[in-house]
């Protein structure tokens, strides 16, 4: 079974420009999630996806948003890039399904740079 | 607002001896705890979770102790390998039914296990 995957993974930017982040999550899982990990700061949340819908929201600028695909892939963008995003963008999925244990699956991630 | 803090930054061990990694919360309504585990370029895997209904949960290795008066819980690894060594974080989650994607982490501890 394949796992979430992130695309592209490493990626340059330079301040001001926008960027789009891609997820696909692991066959089934219908909630996706993403994260933003920067040093010092751990795993922040942005937000979470379900059947298409945003679900929950982290706080975050409006700079940040993103969608859910009815194939359960979803898409990150973030506009007006600043220095302070550089970051690794983290994308997990999980069933969504049930009692909620909280367990999410994780991509490798996108390490984003702004220059 | 830090409601979940991991105060150890690092955390240095021996081959062989117990690691212990500590957690403290200040979100009554958490109700899932979970710890991952992170290498470099990977994104952050599961390991072990507990739910506030209990006090302890035990895989292998890994025991997590919770002790809600103290919002406070604890990863025990014994015996602690070299592939041990990566960074440690507690996440939670609250109960609701809609927050199966989100999860509220700390900052990590790199833990370091020397053969």
């Amino acid at each position: 079974k394949a796992g979430v995957t992130q695309t592209p993974r490493y990626l340059i930017k330079t301040r001001g420009q926008q960027v789009t982040l891609s997820c696909s999550p692991i066959s089934g899982h219908r909630s996706v999630s993403w994260y933003q990990q920067t040093p010092g700061q751990g795993l922040q949340f942005l937000f979470e996806y379900f059947s298409e819908t945003q679900r929950n929201k982290g706080n975050f600028p409006g700079r940040f948003s993103g969608r859910q695909f009815s194939n359960s892939r979803s898409e990150m963008n973030v506009s007006t890039l600043e220095l302070g995003d550089s970051a690794l963008y983290l994308c997990a999925s999980t069933l969504a399904g049930g009692t909620n244990t909280g367990e999410l699956f994780f991509g490798e991630g996108s390490r984003l740079t702004v220059l | 607002d830090q409601q979940v803090k991991q105060n150890s930054p690092s955390l240095s061990v021996q081959e062989g001896r117990i690691s212990i990694l500590n957690c403290d919360y200040t979100n009554s309504m958490f109700d899932y705890f979970l710890w991952y585990k992170k290498y470099p370029a990977e994104g952050p895997t599961f390991l072990i979770s507990i739910s506030s209904i209990k006090d302890k949960n035990e895989d292998g290795r890994f025991t997590v102790f919770l002790n809600k008066s103290a919002k406070h819980l604890s990863l025990h690894i014994v015996p602690s390998q070299p592939g041990d060594s990566a960074v440690y974080f507690c996440a939670a989650s609250a109960a609701g039914g809609t927050s199966y994607g989100k999860l509220t982490f700390g900052q990590g501890t790199i833990l370091t296990v020397h053969p």
